[in-house]
C-alpha cells in the first residue's frame, strides 16, 4: 500500500493561512489524494480530495506536486475551530480501501 | 440529511459479556465501514460493506462480528473482547465504494473492556 508522512504537529495563529504537507513519493496513477480531518471527540470529517490538478472547495485548497509525489492542504484563514488532527490518505480505484497516516496535530493560536 | 449516527455513544463491557454497536445512515449510500480507533492513533480499518456484501475483512478476530440487515444499517457484534479491544469504534458509510467518494463518519462508539 502507498503510505503517507506528515509532521507530527504544527502552530498557527488564528486568521493567518496554514500550509499542512504531506509526502506520498510511492504514490501511483490510479492513487487519489484525500485528505480528511478529526475535530476533539469526533469521528473524521472530509476535507478534500484531489488526483492532478489543484482543488479549491469551502473548506480548503490542495495544491499537488507535478510529480505527485506530494501535496499541501491549505487553509487560508485558520480560525480556532480548525485546530484539529488532519490526515492525508491515498486511495485507489474502486474497491481499495482508505488508510489513513498517522495525522499532523494542528493548534490554532488565539 | 448527512449524518451517520451511531449507538452507543458509550459502552461497558466485560470480558464475558455479549453487546452490540449500532449504525445508521439514511443518505442512501451503499458502502458502510468499520473503523478502529486507539487513543492518539488514526483509525484502522476492520470491515467493508458494499451492497449489504462483506467486501473486506482486515483480519479481523472472529470476537468482532459484523452485519449488514439492510442498506441503511450495520452493526457490530461483540462477544468475549479483551481489554486491548477498548477504542473509539467508527462507524462510515459511502455512495459506493469508488475511488473519489467521500467517506461520512459517524461521531463513533468508545468502547471499554473490563
Amino acid at each position: 500500500d502507498a503510505k503517507t508522512t506528515q509532521p507530527n504537529s504544527m502552530e498557527s495563529n488564528e486568521e493567518e493561512p496554514v500550509h499542512l504537507p504531506c509526502n506520498h513519493s510511492t504514490i501511483s496513477g490510479t492513487d487519489y489524494i484525500h485528505w480528511y480531518r478529526q475535530l476533539p471527540s469526533q469521528g473524521p470529517e472530509y476535507v478534500i480530495h484531489g488526483l492532478t490538478s489543484n482543488v479549491n472547495n469551502r473548506m480548503a485548497s490542495l495544491a499537488i506536486a507535478e510529480d505527485r509525489k506530494s501535496s499541501t492542504l491549505i487553509l487560508h484563514r485558520a480560525t480556532l475551530r480548525d485546530a484539529a488532527v488532519y490526515y492525508c490518505t491515498l486511495k485507489k480505484s474502486s474497491g481499495d480501501k482508505l488508510t489513513f497516516g498517522t495525522g499532523t496535530r494542528l493548534a490554532v493560536r488565539p | 440529511d448527512t449524518e451517520v449516527t451511531q449507538t452507543p455513544k458509550h459502552l461497558v463491557m466485560g470480558m464475558t459479556n455479549k453487546k452490540s454497536l449500532k449504525c445508521e445512515q439514511h443518505m442512501g449510500h451503499r458502502a458502510m465501514y468499520w473503523y478502529k480507533q486507539k487513543a492518539k492513533k488514526p483509525p484502522e480499518l476492520m470491515f467493508v460493506y458494499s451492497y449489504e456484501k462483506l467486501s473486506i475483512n482486515e483480519s479481523v478476530p472472529s470476537r468482532f462480528s459484523p452485519e449488514c440487515p439492510n442498506s441503511s444499517l450495520l452493526n457490530l457484534h461483540l462477544h468475549a473482547l479483551q481489554p486491548e479491544d477498548s477504542a473509539l469504534y467508527l462507524c462510515a458509510s459511502s455512495q459506493a465504494w469508488l475511488s473519489t467518494d467521500t467517506q461520512y463518519f459517524g461521531p463513533g462508539t468508545r468502547l471499554t473492556v473490563l
